[in-house]
């Protein structure tokens, strides 16, 4: 059974930075594209980046980009998620999606407050 | 960047009724677009792809159709278990979500 399990949310001050893990297990992890997906309270969707099974191609929204970074450890069946320079709008759910062109599986998502 | 355009944003509906969702891309996407049902404190589930294809075990009563940049995703018969938020995805270039439908009881 596929799982996807995040970790990691909590209240940072803004400036402050935040890592958020995703623990992926009942399929072949490496093999697989990876996205955050994020969603502030009562709005939509919110795409925030990709890396591709073996990291060679990342991708980053706009909104993030250079204070975002994504990375993975398929040895640990992991994808992370470090944010740095956090905003109040960065304010969201951020849910970990498995990739085949469309999220097929998200996990329960890891909530993330940025408040003074 | 691709734009896209739910309609409409809240949905009053009855158990039993036949309800239709709009979702409009800013440029063409083919069919790659996807639709997920989303609840209350939950993660989104996967309903459709690549436009029209029923993504396994969810039931026949959802149907999604349109290419290019109008698509639809019908509901024929609603039950009580499907008020809930509902998204359109494009995955023609990267992810980009609508706003989300609303279905709520009438």
């Amino acid at each position: 059974e596929v799982q996807l399990v995040e970790s990691g949310g909590g209240l940072v001050k803004p400036g402050g930075s935040l890592r958020l893990s995703c623990a992926a297990s009942g399929f072949t992890f490496s093999t697989y594209t990876m996205n955050w997906v994020r969603q502030a309270p009562g709005k939509g969707l919110e795409w925030v980046s990709s890396i591709t099974g073996s990291s060679i191609y990342i991708y980053y929204a706009d909104s993030v980009k250079g204070r975002f970074t994504i990375s993975r450890d398929n040895a640990k069946n992991s994808l992370y998620l470090q944010m740095n320079s956090l905003r109040a709008e960065d304010t969201a759910v951020y849910y970990c999606a498995r990739d085949t062109n469309f999220g097929d599986y998200w996990g329960q998502g890891t909530l993330v407050t940025v408040s003074s | 960047d691709i734009q896209m355009t739910q309609s409409p944003s809240t949905l009053s509906a009855s158990v039993g009724d036949r309800v239709t969702i709009t979702c409009r891309a800013s440029q063409s996407i083919s069919s790659w677009l996807a639709w997920y049902q989303q609840k209350p404190g939950k993660a989104p589930k996967l309903l459709i792809y690549k436009a029209s294809s029923l993504q396994s075990g969810v039931p026949s009563r959802f149907s999604g159709s349109g290419s290019g940049t109008e698509f639809t995703l019908t509901i024929s018969s609603l039950q009580p278990d499907d008020f809930a938020t509902y998204h359109c995805q494009q995955y023609n270039s990267y992810w980009t979500f609508g706003q989300g439908t609303k279905v709520e009881i009438k």
